[in-house]
């Protein structure tokens, strides 16, 4: 069952097409970022990273943007699979390794 | 499996009782995190340890307290537990206290 966020804005594509996933956040001293998928029942599984001194960064099927103006970040999955379906929070660095997570927006895709 | 272990999987208990969530970390990481889920919220940070040390503390109600142990394991205690403390409660762990975490799958707690 549900076990994340009844009420999480969602995002729903085809199968194979590409999905993009907006975060906003908050500290604008915040020097890290990371994307986490959360599949129903399981804990959050670490997708990609982004180092404040970067505004890309690619790994496979999946690349993050990251725009320090408006404090903005966003997720790119190419070619989105079923086993895309998850929760997808961003999380910024809140000192002291402690992340601090977005709301989360739910991704799913349809065959 | 992330190799973050948590125990119990679920739990069901009653208003006003005491709990305790165990942890143990990936092997050789020192640090780690419990961060509390609730359904309708995101998750939210309570604490982390690093090397037996509290090293930083979230929005941890004082009902709560955890420990972690010589062995780098570490517990989550919630007491007087009311039906607003159901949630996923989950822990990570890190090498260090640098970044890039890892999850545990999470214990679900249920107060009725």
């Amino acid at each position: 069952g549900e076990s994340v966020g009844l009420h999480l804005p969602t995002l729903s594509v085809q199968e194979g097409d590409n999905s993009i996933i907006n975060c906003a956040y908050s500290n604008s001293a915040s020097d890290y970022f990371i994307w986490y998928k959360q599949e129903s029942g399981k804990g959050p599984q670490f997708i990609i990273d982004i180092r404040s001194n970067m505004d890309k960064r690619q790994g496979q099927r999946v690349t993050v943007l990251l725009n320090k103006t408006v404090k903005h970040l966003s997720l790119q999955i190419a070619a989105t699979q079923p086993g895309d379906s998850a929760v997808y929070f961003c999380a910024e660095n809140g000192g002291y390794n402690k992340l601090i997570f977005g709301a989360g927006t739910r991704l799913a895709v349809h065959p | 499996d992330s190799g973050v272990t948590q125990t119990p999987k679920h739990l069901i208990t009653a208003t006003g009782q005491r709990v305790t969530l165990r942890c143990s970390p990936r092997s050789g990481d020192l640090s780690v995190y419990w961060y509390q889920q609730s359904l309708d919220q995101g998750l939210q940070f309570l604490i982390q340890y690093y090397n037996g040390e509290e090293r930083a503390k979230g929005n941890i109600l004082e009902r709560f307290s955890a420990q972690q142990f010589p062995d780098l394991h570490s517990e989550l205690n919630l007491s007087s537990l009311e039906l607003g403390d159901s949630a996923l409660y989950f822990c990570a762990s890190s090498p260090g206290t640098d970044y890039g975490y890892t999850f545990g799958s999470g214990t679900r707690l249920t107060v009725v």
